[in-house]
C-alpha cells in the first residue's frame, strides 16, 4: 500500500527558533510531493512541491523553505518561526499516472 | 487564475438527512476530486472524476463531473453522524502539477 508518513505529529516552537518538518512515502517511486499549510478553520495553501529529487517550487514567498533530498523523503525547513507560521502542515502525493493527490496525517505546528 | 467557488460554507443538518454541495470553476479541469477532513487529520479523498458527465458512488456519496468540466457537484444521502466534517472539492488541469482547492464545506448534524 502507498503511504504517507509526517513528523512530528505536533510541535510547540517559540518565536525565532529552526524548524524541521519531514515528510517520507512508501510503496511508489518518483511521486510529486507537496506542502501545504492550513490556518484553523480554513482551506489548503500550497507552499511548494517537488517533482524530483532537488527539483523544489515554491508557491508563496515567505521564511519557509522546501527540500527533496531522495526520492520519497520532503522537508519543509525555517531559520526562524513567525509566530503566522503556526498551523496545520500536510503533506500530499501523487503518482506519475494521475493528478489525484493524497494526503498524510498532518503536523500541528503552534508558535509561541 | 483558476478559482474554485464552494457552496455551500456551511450546512446544519439532522441525521437522516440528505445533503448536496457543488463547486464551480472559472475554467475548465480535466479532474474533479472531492475530499473529507475530520478534525486534526488529513483530507482523505472521497470520489476522483475523471471524465465530463462521469458520475461516481461511494456508498451513500455520489459525485458527478459536470458537462462543461467547470463543475461538480457531491451528494450525500441519509446522513449519519460520522458524515461531519470539512469537505472540500479539488480540481486539476492535464500537465499542471497543481491542484486547486475549493473553501471547503463544512458540515454539521444537529441532535
Amino acid at each position: 500500500s502507498q503511504t504517507i508518513h509526517q513528523w512530528p505529529a505536533t510541535l510547540v516552537q517559540p518565536v525565532g527558533s529552526p524548524l524541521s518538518l519531514e515528510c517520507t512515502v512508501e510503496g511508489t517511486s518518483n511521486p510529486n510531493l507537496y506542502w501545504y499549510r492550513q490556518a484553523a478553520g480554513r482551506g489548503l495553501q500550497l507552499l511548494f512541491y517537488s517533482v524530483g529529487i532537488g527539483q523544489i517550487s515554491s508557491e508563496v514567498p515567505q521564511n519557509l523553505s522546501a527540500s527533496r533530498p531522495q526520492d520519497r523523503q520532503f522537508i519543509l525547513s525555517s531559520k526562524k518561526l513567525l509566530l503566522s507560521d503556526s498551523g496545520f502542515y500536510l503533506c500530499a502525493r501523487t503518482s506519475r499516472s494521475t493528478d489525484t493527490q493524497y494526503f498524510g496525517p498532518g503536523t500541528r505546528l503552534t508558535v509561541l | 487564475g483558476q478559482q474554485l467557488n464552494q457552496s455551500p460554507q456551511s450546512m446544519f443538518i439532522q441525521e437522516g438527512e440528505d445533503v448536496s454541495m457543488n463547486c464551480t470553476s472559472s475554467s475548465i479541469f480535466n479532474t474533479w476530486l472531492w475530499y473529507k477532513q475530520d478534525p486534526g487529520e488529513g483530507p482523505v479523498l472521497l470520489i476522483a472524476l475523471y471524465k465530463a458527465g462521469e458520475l461516481t458512488s461511494n456508498g451513500r456519496l455520489t459525485a458527478q463531473f459536470g458537462i462543461t468540466r467547470k463543475d461538480s457537484f457531491l451528494n450525500i444521502s441519509a446522513s449519519i453522524p460520522s458524515d461531519v466534517g470539512i469537505y472540500f472539492c479539488a480540481g486539476a488541469y492535464f500537465g499542471n502539477e497543481k491542484l486547486t482547492f475549493g473553501t471547503g464545506t463544512r458540515l454539521t448534524i444537529i441532535p
